[in-house]
């Protein structure tokens, strides 16, 4: 069990690119979370997959953002036109499914810091 | 609309002392709870859970208690030592497809040596 991995850790890019990043949640958990952490705040909830299917959106994620989950494994947020507002700590989590508990666990996390 | 508050930014407390930290919930669906500690640059790290059919979960130095009619959770913590310090997140989920979590702002603890 090497834990959830996310790629990069950080990201600088200017305002209008867009940029894209991977989740890797432990091998065996189906379900998979990304949440946006911004100074001060605890972590917001942005979308949530059961094995490939897309679940629930957060009013929070535009129509800038989509996520994938193309074969139930590793996740990919994408955010198109990037706006400063976007700079923020991207994490992603996972859990298992059909337990009864309900510990979700993070990833390190990517920075995404736009110019 | 802050369902989970955490209402004290930050804490010190010395070594060896018991931390206590609050959490309070506005929300009565919610019936699953966490408590994470995060260090900067990092992803929060799991600690403890509690399910809202106790009042009570214990792992080692790590107390999470449960007040349902009061709405509200604390994490106690004996004895403090210094790695303890840092931020701590409480998060509630109700019982619903996602099981999603809604976290509070976060308090930082500093233990002092």
């Amino acid at each position: 069990d090497t834990g959830v991995s996310q790629d990069p850790r950080h990201k600088i890019t200017k305002r209008g690119q867009n940029v894209t990043f991977r989740c890797d949640p432990i091998s065996e958990h189906n379900r998979l979370y990304w949440y946006r952490q911004t100074l001060g705040q605890g972590p917001e909830f942005l979308t949530y997959f059961q094995n490939e299917a897309q679940l629930e959106k957060s009013r929070l994620l535009s129509d800038r953002f989509s996520a994938e989950r193309p074969k139930g494994s590793f996740s990919t947020l994408e955010i198109q036109r990037t706006e400063q507002g976007d700079s923020a700590m991207y994490l992603c989590a996972s859990s298992l499914a059909g337990t009864v508990v309900r510990e979700q666990y993070f990833g390190p996390g990517t920075r995404l810091t736009v110019t | 609309d802050q369902q989970v508050k955490q209402n004290s930014p930050s804490l010190s407390v010395q070594e060896g002392r018991i931390s206590i930290l609050n959490c309070d919930y506005t929300n009565s669906m919610f019936d699953y709870f966490l408590w994470y500690k995060k260090y900067p640059a990092e992803g929060p790290t799991f600690l403890i859970s509690i399910s809202s059919i106790k009042d009570k979960n214990e792992d080692g130095r790590f107390t999470v208690f449960l007040n349902k009619s009061a709405k509200h959770l604390s994490l106690h913590i004996v004895p403090s030592q210094p790695g303890d310090s840092a931020v701590y997140f409480c998060a509630a989920s109700a019982t619903s497809g996602t099981y999603k979590y809604i976290f509070g702002t976060g308090t930082r603890l500093k233990v002092l040596a």
